[in-house]
Formats: C-alpha cells, structure tokens, sequence
C-alpha cells in the first residue's frame, strides 16, 4: 500500500548542531508539507513543496529549509539547531487536484539541549 | 484563510451522538470546509469535507446551514476509540495558496465509558 513515512521518530540533539528530517510517500503526490506541532499552537506550516525543485516558506520557516530533488521526498533541515525548534514534525502530502486533503506521517519527536 | 472558532474541548459517553461545531464568520464563496481528526502521537487524518447542506460518509457527517458561516461535524454513537482533537479548516487551497493552511488549536474531544 502506498504510505508516508519519516525518519527518525525520536531524534535528540545538541544546539547548534544541524539535523535533517526524512519524510518520504509513495503516493506519486505533487505536494509535500512540513509542519511542527506545539502544545497550545495546532499545528503550524514550515515549508512546501508544489512538486520538484519547488519549495516555498510556511507561516514559520526561519532557521529551516527543504529541498525537492524528486517526487517523492522532502527532507527537513534544521541548519543550526535551537531549544525553540524542540517540537514534533509531522510531513504531509497531497495529490496536485485534490482540495485540501492532505496525507499525514507518523511524525518525528525532535528534542534539542 | 477564513478563521475558524472551535470549543477548546468536549466530553463524551460512548454510544451517544457528538456535535462538534466550528465558526467560520468571514468565509469565503470558494471556500470549502475540512475536518481532520488527530489522535495521540499521531499525523491528523482527514475525516470529511463539504462545501453546503449535508455530506455524510462511514465515518462522520457534515452539517452546513444555508449562510456557512458555521458547519457541524456529527459523530454517530462514540465510542473510546474516538476520542482525539478535531480540526476545522476553511479555505480554498487552488486560490490562496498552501502557505496560509492553518490549522488551529482544534477540539479535544474525550469519550468516557
């Protein structure tokens, strides 16, 4: 079955360090999103990606990046890690047509000291 | 993205039918609306969308009065499994954009035997 997956689904890290998130769906989906999720804020979007070698900045992408290099992965990359950037990332994916419905992966823990 | 407004939280008993409702005031006329569900230490996951009147599907049913400035989300006979955040989201991603999909705090509902 066609599925989103991210790698890894804990990471701890030190500040200052640079981590990079995976995420990866086998849908052939046109649209990648990165978002974080924080207690008391929802969720709240970093970066997106309309296909390959497209990206664009969310509500929140200071201190982030993405690349799309094919259709199927979007890596996340925190090039400096900071306390603040200590959340849980969850990837998304959407079919180019279809209105709002977006495909979640099981996220990944990041905890940075 | 027209904003939406949600109860922070909701309590249930299993078996019982549960109304989540969500204000949209400033809705727009291409804006369609979204519920996602979301459950612990997961990605949330797309329950149903409308546009007006009513949408039902196996899993939920979408009420949308005639103004759509508010929708309601129903629930048939809860059960534990069930309980879990729900989001509302208004907006029309072909216009706007991908960039200004937000999410919100959503609604905790907790179902109780």
């Amino acid at each position: 079955d066609a599925e989103i997956t991210q790698s890894p689904r804990h990471k701890i890290t030190e500040t200052g360090r640079q981590v990079t998130l995976a995420c990866h769906q086998t849908w052939n989906h046109n649209n990648m999103f990165w978002y974080r999720q924080d207690l008391g804020h929802g969720l709240r979007l970093i970066h997106y990606s309309y296909g390959v070698h497209d990206t664009n900045k969310g509500e929140v992408s200071d201190g982030y990046s993405v690349s799309r290099s094919n259709t199927e992965d979007l890596p996340l990359t925190l090039e400096s890690a900071a306390s603040s950037q200590t959340s849980v990332y969850f990837c998304a994916s959407s079919p180019r047509m279809e209105r709002d419905t977006q495909y979640f992966g099981p996220g990944t823990r990041l905890t940075v000291l | 993205l027209a904003k939406t407004t949600q109860p922070i939280s909701m309590d249930s008993y299993e078996g019982q039918e549960v109304n989540i409702t969500c204000s949209h005031n400033n809705i727009a006329t291409n804006d369609y609306i979204t519920w996602y569900q979301q459950f612990p230490s997961q990605g949330p996951r797309f329950i149903i969308q409308g546009y007006k009147t009513k949408v039902t599907n196996e899993v939920a049913s979408l009420f949308i009065p005639a103004d759509r400035k508010s929708s309601t989300l129903s629930l048939p006979r809860v059960s534990l499994s069930d309980t879990a955040v729900y989001y509302c989201l208004v907006g029309d991603m072909k216009n706007t954009g991908f960039q200004k999909l937000v999410f919100g705090t959503g609604t905790r509902l907790l179902v109780s035997p």
